[in-house]
């Protein structure tokens, strides 16, 4: 069965300061991977995902995502970062032939301060 | 386009007491998915749903929870009798169901509380 880790909980970080959020998965088989954020008091909203293709994958809002097989990662990253990104982002995989099932982690707390 | 609506939003209820939520997916969304997040945890999936035909409820716990879509749109989720352990917050998803991988799209949720 595939499993989704996030190791860092929480993540305090700097305006206008880079971040990385760490997501690494276990699967014997092909995936894709998805991540999702959380701003408080609201559902989930997809951020990025790879399904195939170029590795390298990019949201509207300045986040990318590198799908990094040897390593079995899927660090997302944003060069500087805004107070409104302040939320819950979780790292999600979904094995092929798996009807979209996703697994999840556990989600780490990115927090942006002055 | 409207997004995927549940309620209640909160619930506070007692050990051994039946609770039910209700969701609505996006119009002409066939798949709908109730997932369960503990505090401090990812969501976990308890069932899956295509059109009105279960997919995937390995995860459920049948001896407590049960979930119907009635007409392959609503759903309901239920947990009778509930337990403390109960306490989390319950999400609703639904996608196109058209293609894997497809892209879920959730509710607000809504957050259970047993005590």
């Amino acid at each position: 069965a595939q499993s989704v880790t996030q190791l860092d909980s929480q993540v305090p970080v700097f305006e206008e300061a880079p971040v990385e959020l760490r997501c690494n998965y276990s699967s014997s088989v092909s995936v894709y991977l998805f991540w999702y954020v959380q701003y408080p008091n609201q559902g989930l909203q997809l951020l990025l995902k790879y399904l195939s293709g170029s590795t390298l994958v990019e949201s509207i809002n300045g986040f990318e995502a590198e799908f990094n097989k040897s390593q079995t990662s899927f660090h997302l990253r944003k060069p500087s970062v805004h107070i409104s990104d302040t939320a819950e982002y979780f790292c999600a995989v979904s094995v092929a032939g798996t009807a979209s099932k996703l697994t999840f982690g556990t989600g780490t707390r990115l927090q942006v301060t002055l | 386009e409207a997004g995927v609506a549940q309620s209640p939003r909160y619930k506070i209820i007692e050990k051994r007491q039946s609770v039910a939520f209700w969701c609505n997916p996006i119009s002409g969304h066939a798949t709908l998915y109730w997932y369960q997040q503990i505090l401090g945890q990812g969501p976990k999936l308890l069932i899956q749903f295509q059109n009105n035909g279960v997919v995937d409820d390995s995860q459920l716990p049948k001896d407590r929870f049960s979930a119907e879509r009635l007409k392959g749109v609503d759903s309901t989720l239920k947990i009778q009798p509930a337990k403390l352990e109960d306490s989390a917050v319950y999400l609703c998803a639904s996608s196109l169901g058209g293609s894997v991988p497809d892209t879920q799209y959730f509710g607000p949720g809504t957050r259970l509380t047993v005590l």
